[in-house]
């Protein structure tokens, strides 16, 4: 298995306050994703890396910011929760700029009340 | 973007029958790949196919890249099969980093 942890597994909050999601990895991989998933959507794109302090955003990144100061971890920041973002969050990783073979860390559920 | 279906949404086998999974998309692509996310909801990479045919096991997938579709086949189900399938494509980029896209699954219950 990938060495990929995912970091709270499982958070409640309440409406405005700021959360912080953490992933971290121990394969040195290059390219780094968050993702978010809901019902009846799949799994969709909210920002990925690319490098050190190198990121840009995927299809449902309003509302959320990530950092990546080191290889190892990518931050996934709620700036002000909404209920809306209740969701599971998973954190991919690949070696290559074409994301072929993605793998995924164990997610972590949040809810926002 | 390209978008991507998948059928049948839901599946549900007696042990021991196999199924076939599909997934349409709607554009070229260089990156095809299947995943099964587990009922504990674990996310794993069963393959990685753009074009051609792999096998692992009872598992076997085919891309035809030129119709725009790759099957997924699952032969003699156990029920530890049970989840959730997806596909996930990405298409050719011209420079920049290549995202992929996800369909929204095949949920299989297998049933002792």
């Amino acid at each position: 298995d990938a060495g990929i942890t995912q970091s709270p597994r499982h958070k409640v909050t309440e409406t405005g306050t700021p959360v912080t999601l953490r992933c971290h990895q121990t394969e040195n991989h290059r390219y780094m994703y968050w993702y978010r998933q809901d019902p009846g959507h799949g799994l969709r794109l909210i920002h990925y890396s690319y490098g050190v302090k190198d990121t840009d955003k995927g299809e449902v990144s309003d509302g959320y910011s990530v950092s990546r100061s080191k290889t190892e971890d990518f931050l996934l920041t709620l700036e002000s929760a909404t209920s809306s973002q209740t969701s599971v969050y998973f954190c991919a990783i690949s070696d290559n700029r074409a994301a072929y073979e993605q793998y995924f860390g164990p997610g972590t559920r949040l809810t926002v009340t | 973007g390209i978008q991507v279906e998948q059928s049948p949404p839901d599946l549900i086998l007696q042990e021991g029958a196999n199924s076939t999974l599909r997934c349409n998309f709607s554009d070229s692509v260089n990156n095809l790949q299947w995943f099964h996310q587990n009922p504990w909801g674990q996310l794993i990479n069963l393959f990685y196919i753009p074009s051609g045919t792999k096998q692992n096991g009872r598992l076997s997938a085919t891309t035809v890249a030129t119709e725009r579709y790759s099957l997924l086949y699952i032969s003699s189900s156990q029920t530890t099969d049970s989840g959730v399938y997806f596909c996930a494509v990405g298409g050719y980029v011209s420079g920049g980093y290549q995202k992929v896209t996800f369909g929204t699954g095949t949920k299989l219950q297998v049933i002792p």
